[in-house]
């Protein structure tokens, strides 16, 4: 089975940084994104990491642990606009499960003035 | 700067009518999917085609819903009869195979469905 958690809600200052986390159990393991979803739009996406380790993209930073089943979406420098839903989403192992995402339910994080 | 595209963008019907939607993949891209979103469920995929072949359907009730890819450029999600409880956001996104980043969906607009 896959199982994937990650906080329902975050609360962050314009020019903070946020962290946020994503745990996941999963019968194959074969990469973990990052999408970002503004309400009423669809997702886009953020990141994307298959081995272990920190992966840079401006103000966005992804990281993986395949042994701990963890990751976390680092957001710096803060702006109103972040102000979105985060989806992590798991992609499993051939040949049962190509391409195909198991999303978590999402981290609505507000971001304050 | 291509687009996944799908029609209607909003739909309202009545419990029992038929309702089809419409995605246009990325030209080139050969794998699209289907998706439904709900505040309660989150994003669940319904079905997953890889050249125009169904993969995994195993997330849609296959008693009322149905999708299809008549052509490369085309897919289609059909639910007879509709129900109250089909009332979401229906995304279709399409990609490329393989393992790596260049994998990832791009999601379309999205169908957002209101069963009465």
């Amino acid at each position: 089975g896959q199982n994937i958690d990650q906080p329902t809600e975050m609360t962050a200052t314009e020019g903070a940084i946020v962290q946020i986390n994503c745990t996941y159990q999963t019968s194959g393991f074969n990469g973990l994104f990052w999408y970002q979803q503004h309400a009423g739009e669809a997702p886009t996406f953020l990141s994307y990491n298959v081995l272990d380790g920190l992966e840079e993209k401006g103000r966005f930073s992804s990281f993986l642990s395949r042994s701990k089943g963890y990751s976390y979406l680092l957001l710096k420098e803060l702006q109103m606009k972040d102000s979105a839903s985060y989806l992590c989403a798991v992609r499993g192992l051939p040949p049962s499960n190509t391409g195909k995402l198991i999303f978590g339910q999402g981290t609505t994080l507000q971001v304050k003035p | 700067d291509a687009r996944v595209t799908q029609t209607p963008r909003h739909k309202v019907t009545e419990m029992g009518q038929e309702v089809t939607m419409r995605c246009q993949p990325i030209l080139g891209h050969n794998t699209v999917f289907w998706y439904r979103q709900t505040m309660m469920q989150g994003l669940e995929l319904l079905a997953y085609f890889r050249n125009r072949a169904p993969l995994d359907d195993s997330g849609m009730p296959k008693d009322r819903f149905s999708a299809e890819m008549p052509d490369a450029t085309l897919a289609t999600l059909k639910i007879q009869p509709s129900e109250p409880r089909d009332s979401a956001v229906y995304f279709c996104a399409s990609g490329r195979p393989g393992t790596d980043p260049e994998s990832e969906q791009y999601f379309g607009p999205g169908t957002r469905l209101t069963v009465t």
